[in-house]
């Protein structure tokens, strides 16, 4: 059946170094993968998508990459900050305009 | 505030009573999709509509869960006999075709209680 993982444990790291959360899936062929994030409360906020053909995506401090041979999806933010500390879902097209979310993954950064 | 809203945010009911809940997509966007989260989990699909009509649901969806769009703008999400394990978050989020992205713009959510 069709599986997404991230990292189940919390990450924590220290200000002004690089985040590095992990998406892994099996089972699926997606168009795109689109990476939320998700404060204590709230609903998810849209980050970054990248397509099937695309090897990279950036935007400010985010970088998204996606290997579609391993089946993965890494998101890095650099120079983390403490208002960066939430959780990160990534999110894959699961056919028909289905969207099928990660349980995400918790990131704190320690001034 | 995304500009989606849902209500009520907070809802507090017996086992066995039936529940409704609202969202109001933004005005333009086509599709709405609604969710269910627990603590831990990511969003879970449930149901999502194109304009007014449904065009799935989840599998994992009891019959005693039913959602509509009647006009294609706001949409309702009812949960008919109300159990314990149906405590939950209940998200909506909204999408516009016309966007690149296919991002999805998540209302605050409905937190359910079941006693």
């Amino acid at each position: 059946s069709q599986k997404i993982e991230q990292n189940s444990e919390a990450l924590n790291i220290q200000e002004g170094k690089t985040a590095t959360l992990t998406c892994n899936y099996t089972n699926y062929s997606p168009a795109y993968l689109q990476w939320y994030r998700q404060d204590p409360g709230r609903g998810p906020v849209f980050l970054l998508l990248i397509r099937e053909n695309e090897k990279e995506k950036r935007k400010e401090r985010l970088k998204v990459t996606f290997d579609t041979t391993l089946k993965q999806s890494l998101f890095h933010i650099t120079a983390s900050q403490p208002a960066d500390s939430a959780t990160y879902l990534c999110a894959l097209e699961g056919g028909g305009f289905k969207t099928i979310f990660g349980a995400g993954t918790r990131l704190f950064v320690k001034a | 505030d995304t500009g989606v809203s849902q209500d009520p945010r907070h809802k507090i009911t017996k086992r066995g009573q039936n529940v409704t809940f609202r969202c109001d997509p933004i005005s333009e966007h086509n599709r709405l999709y609604w969710y269910r989260q627990t603590l831990g989990q990511g969003p879970e699909f449930l149901t999502y509509f194109q304009n007014e009509a449904q065009l799935e649901k989840s599998r994992l969806l009891s019959d005693r869960f039913s959602a509509e769009r009647p006009k294609g703008s706001f949409s309702t999400l009812e949960i008919q006999r109300t159990e314990q394990g149906d405590s939950a978050m209940y998200l909506c989020a909204s999408v516009s075709l016309a966007g690149l992205n296919n991002e999805q713009f998540f209302g605050p959510g409905t937190r359910l209680t079941v006693l």
